[in-house]
């Protein structure tokens, strides 16, 4: 079945550490987004990414870092500059080819199960 | 990015209706999205409006005023396993959703 996988479901970080967080999807999907959200909030992005080999800051970007050298893969990196990393991490890809169509703006969102992250 | 308003909580009996608001600011809005979320899960996409109106998907139905910047969830004939937190959530320009804090619903008996 196609979905978006994140791993691992729990990470545990010791100070000073950077973790790498996974996101895999098969959906074909162009574009890929990391959220954060804490406790009784909202979903804050972090990065975004709406083709291969490029992606942007989102609002809450300092301390963590990206790649997208796949299409199906966006790990997320949470740096030790990141000092309040312990959140529930979420990771979502979007259809519409942007090089076929541009962006079908009623495509909505699909989202892993999530990894939460907390610090030892 | 849009600055999204809705509700934090909401109380509701089982079998009634209830109606979930979220405004918006109406600048550089394309549409407007629902999701559900229940507690540790991922959200899961319940709706999606572009223009003014009401959709409706059985028990769930959302409506959108572009003028008023407005849009509410309507959840009918309510269900405990409805209890769960709702998320809008606006797309302006590019490829980006910005998301309101997200309604907490609660199902009693």
């Amino acid at each position: 079945d196609g979905g978006i996988t994140q791993s691992p479901k729990y990470l545990f970080r010791k100070e000073g550490q950077n973790v790498t967080l996974s996101c895999e999807q098969n959906l074909n999907h162009d574009a890929m987004y990391w959220y954060r959200q804490d406790p009784g909030q909202g979903l804050r992005l972090i990065y975004y990414s709406q083709i291969v080999n490029d992606f942007q800051k989102g609002d809450i970007a300092e301390g963590y870092s990206v790649s997208r050298e796949k299409k199906e893969s966006f790990p997320l990196t949470v740096t030790s500059a990141q000092k309040n990393p312990t959140a529930f991490y979420l990771c979502a890809s979007r259809g519409a080819g942007f090089r076929d169509r541009g962006w079908n703006a009623n495509q909505p969102q699909h989202f892993g199960d999530g990894t939460r992250l907390s610090i030892l | 990015g849009q600055n999204i308003d809705q509700p934090t909580e909401m109380t509701a009996t089982e079998g009634a209706i209830v109606q979930i608001n979220c405004t918006y600011q109406t600048s550089g809005f394309n549409g407007l999205f629902w999701y559900q979320q229940h507690a540790g899960e991922a959200p899961t996409f319940l709706s999606y409006n572009v223009l003014d109106g009401l959709e409706e998907k059985g028990r769930f139905s959302s409506f959108l005023s572009r003028s008023k910047g407005y849009s509410y969830l309507l959840l009918k004939e309510l269900q405990m396993k409805d209890s769960a937190s709702y998320l809008c959530a606006g797309t302006g320009g590019g490829n980006k959703l910005t998301f309101g804090t997200g309604t907490q619903l609660k199902v009693e008996l």
